[in-house]
């Protein structure tokens, strides 16, 4: 099956430094990834889709400026948190969509930012 | 835009018990249903989908059903092992956006 791989899939580090996260598609191209947060006991919240080549599309409500996201080829995204604080902390997770249809999504194992 | 409800948030059974998730989507272009299943702290993992259509589709312990008319959807999970506990979401995604919507997720908890 598709695999995906996101590194790292922990990280701790200071208030104001900024962190990238990194979202590969393994053995498929995914013209679509997606980055969702997630809370503790919470669904996934869609932040951004990113699609190759071209801008990400932002969700309501989260930055732009604050998420960076990149999609420079067909197997790699990166998300990067810049000037990360303590509300940032979350779990991070990456999907990529496997093109034509069925537009199955595989997820990423993840990756826990925690801010200090 | 898509809204996905469901229900419930918790649900506890016996082993060997049956257990069903249901979903409802309001958007009438969305055309394929997801299931997902997440341990904590992994990754959501692909258990079972299925399009609009088709009404039921089925992998042996694991079954969707799909109701276009009233929106909605279910996830049944039969013989229910104390390694199905997880938290199960469904999705609706529609042809037009590629963009899927996530229910709030079903925590199920099998005893042994």
């Amino acid at each position: 099956g598709a695999v995906v791989s996101q590194h790292p899939s922990w990280v701790i580090c200071k208030s104001g430094t900024s962190v990238k996260i990194e979202c590969r598609s393994l053995d498929f191209q995914a013209t679509t990834m997606f980055w969702y947060r997630q809370f503790p006991k919470q669904s996934l919240m869609l932040m951004a889709t990113s699609n190759e080549g071209s801008k990400a599309t932002y969700e309501q409500g989260v930055e732009k400026d604050k998420f960076l996201i990149n999609h420079a080829s067909l197997t790699l995204s990166t998300l990067t948190v810049t000037s990360a604080h303590p509300e940032d902390s979350s779990f991070y997770i990456c999907s990529a969509r496997i093109s034509p249809p069925p537009d199955t999504q595989y997820f990423g194992p993840g990756t826990r930012l925690t801010v200090l | 835009g898509e809204n996905v409800e469901q229900h419930p948030s918790t649900l506890s059974v016996q082993e060997g018990d049956s257990a069903v998730i249901k979903c409802t989507y309001s958007d009438s272009a969305s055309n394929y249903f997801p299931w997902y299943k997440q341990e904590l702290g992994k990754r959501p993992q692909l258990i079972i989908d299925i399009r609009s259509n088709v009404g039921e589709k089925k992998d042996q312990r694991i079954a969707v059903t799909l109701n276009k008319t009233a929106k909605h959807f279910s996830l049944h999970i039969t013989e229910t092992q104390p390694e199905d506990s997880a938290v199960y979401f469904c999705a609706a995604i529609s042809g037009g956006s590629y963009i899927p919507t996530f229910g709030r997720g079903t925590s199920l908890i099998v005893h042994p």
